[in-house]
């Protein structure tokens, strides 16, 4: 069975970045999506911004534009998510998640999560 | 921009019916997924493409989606239902388009 083993818990100054790693335990992400969502202390789920790796398609959720970057190679197991100029509301848990099957688009549904990642950021 | 419109909370009792609601300008035309998530863990898929179940969702899970709503209805609630249960839509707005989560509602079993 497949699943998504993400990096661990980050503490990071206000202004620095953080890189988020989300490896596949079984095989490349090539044609799945992947997406990243975060989801504040007791606060709803918030998507970040998403990759199909084969088709090249990278789109990023307007706020966030300009500061995150997400990455991940056709013919790799890993994808990595990197928010910089952080603040404090942007302590969070970092989700990563996988499409069912190859898909052309982002919006599809998400089957596989990873077990998240808990970056704090304070001073 | 796009937006999605969940109860804060609902309620049932156990075997009663629980419905959840996922408002949005004419959802009916989106695919909507939902998902189920309980304290401490990650997301997970109980409902995709409006009404079809992933493998391992028990059958009491059911979605339907037309106008304006788009609703997950639980039946015979059971206590391990409890939990939080999140609607996702695409949004195809040409300038930003992106994955839209409602708020959330919180499934309380009496």
């Amino acid at each position: 069975q497949v699943q998504l083993v993400q990096s661990g818990a980050e503490v990071k100054k206000p202004g620095s970045s953080v890189r988020v790693s989300c490896r596949s335990s079984g095989g490349t992400f090539s044609s799945y999506a992947i997406s990243w969502a975060r989801q504040a202390p007791g606060q709803g789920l918030e998507w970040l911004g998403g990759i199909i790796p084969i088709f090249g398609i990278t789109k990023y959720a307007q706020r966030f534009q300009g500061r995150l970057t997400i990455t991940a190679g056709e013919s790799t197991s890993t994808a990595y998510m990197e928010l910089s100029s952080l603040g404090s509301e942007d302590t969070a848990m970092y989700y990563c998640a996988r499409s069912n099957s190859g898909t052309t688009t982002l919006g599809d549904a998400y089957i596989i999560w990873g077990q998240g990642t808990m970056v704090t950021v304070s001073s | 921009s796009y937006a999605l419109t969940q109860p804060t909370s609902v309620s049932a009792a156990p075997g009663q019916t629980a419905t959840i609601s996922c408002g949005g300008n004419d959802i009916g035309s989106k695919g909507v997924h939902w998902y189920q998530q309980k304290p401490g863990q990650a997301p997970v898929l109980v409902i995709r493409y409006d009404g079809d179940r992933p493998s391992g969702i028990p059958e009491r899970f059911f979605g339907s989606n037309s106008g304006n709503t788009a609703t997950l209805t639980i039946s015979r609630v059971e206590a391990d239902d409890e939990a939080d249960y999140y609607c996702q839509v695409w949004d195809n707005n040409n300038d930003h388009p992106g994955i839209i989560f409602g708020g959330g509602t919180t499934l309380t079993v009496l």
